[in-house]
């Protein structure tokens, strides 16, 4: 049973710069969730998808965006792209009834 | 509004010995709590969760968690602690309602040496 997986591992971008993340969630799951894990930090939830519809959303700027396809996979985009968007970010898949997340290894972004 | 606050931010051990991660929240609902681990440039993996169903909650790799309401904590434990259990901890609290985001705190590095 595959977890969750995310693409690619590492990702380093300049600034003004548009970037895409992927997701694929675990098997089974409908939800998924993105989280910034800036570092030395813990995570911060930017938003949450499901039924291809963005249901909930952390304190992140417009520049943030999200799309789920109807296989449940999903991406992050980050446009205008800042120093300060360098970070970890992970992936997190879930059922929507229930509120446990496993979350993938992670894109590690390096914004110069 | 949900938070939780982690009284550590580092904790060494010696090898074998007992493990103590402090952890409070605070949570206007009845919240779910659970600790995640993060080994060194790894994604975050689930140690255990709690939801009401009993308040001492056991986990992956000896590790246990207690609730105790009337002092808001969720303590996370190991009787004898092992080189690999280095890592960073986060406890984490979610409001039990569907969907809902994760409020993480800010970590603790546990560090084991022999």
């Amino acid at each position: 049973d595959a977890g969750v997986t995310q693409s690619p591992t590492h990702l380093i971008k300049t600034r003004g710069q548009q970037v895409t993340l992927r997701c694929s969630p675990k098997s089974g799951h409908d939800t998924v969730s993105w989280y910034q894990q800036a570092l030395g930090q813990g995570p911060q939830f930017i938003f949450q998808y499901y039924e291809e519809e963005e249901r909930q959303r952390g304190n992140f700027p417009d520049r943030f965006s999200g799309h789920q396809f109807p296989n449940y996979s999903s991406e992050l985009n980050v446009n205008a792209l800042l120093l300060g968007d360098s970070a970890l970010y992970l992936c997190a898949s879930s059922l929507r009834e229930a509120d446990t997340q496993y979350f993938g290894p992670g894109t590690r972004l390096t914004v110069l | 509004a949900q938070s939780v606050t982690q009284l550590d931010s580092h904790v060494s051990v010696s090898e074998g010995t007992p493990v103590l991660l402090r952890c409070n929240y605070s949570s206007s609902y009845s919240p779910s709590l659970f600790w995640y681990v993060q080994h060194p440039n790894k994604g975050l993996q689930l140690l255990l969760k709690y939801t009401s169903a009993a308040t001492l909650v056991k986990g992956i790799n000896g590790f246990e968690a207690e609730f105790k309401k009337s002092e808001t904590s969720f303590h996370l434990t190991k009787p004898s602690a092992h080189m690999s259990d280095a890592a960073e901890y986060f406890c984490v609290v979610s409001a039990h309602q569907a969907g809902t985001a994760l409020i993480f705190g800010k970590g603790t590095t546990l560090s084991v040496s022999s």
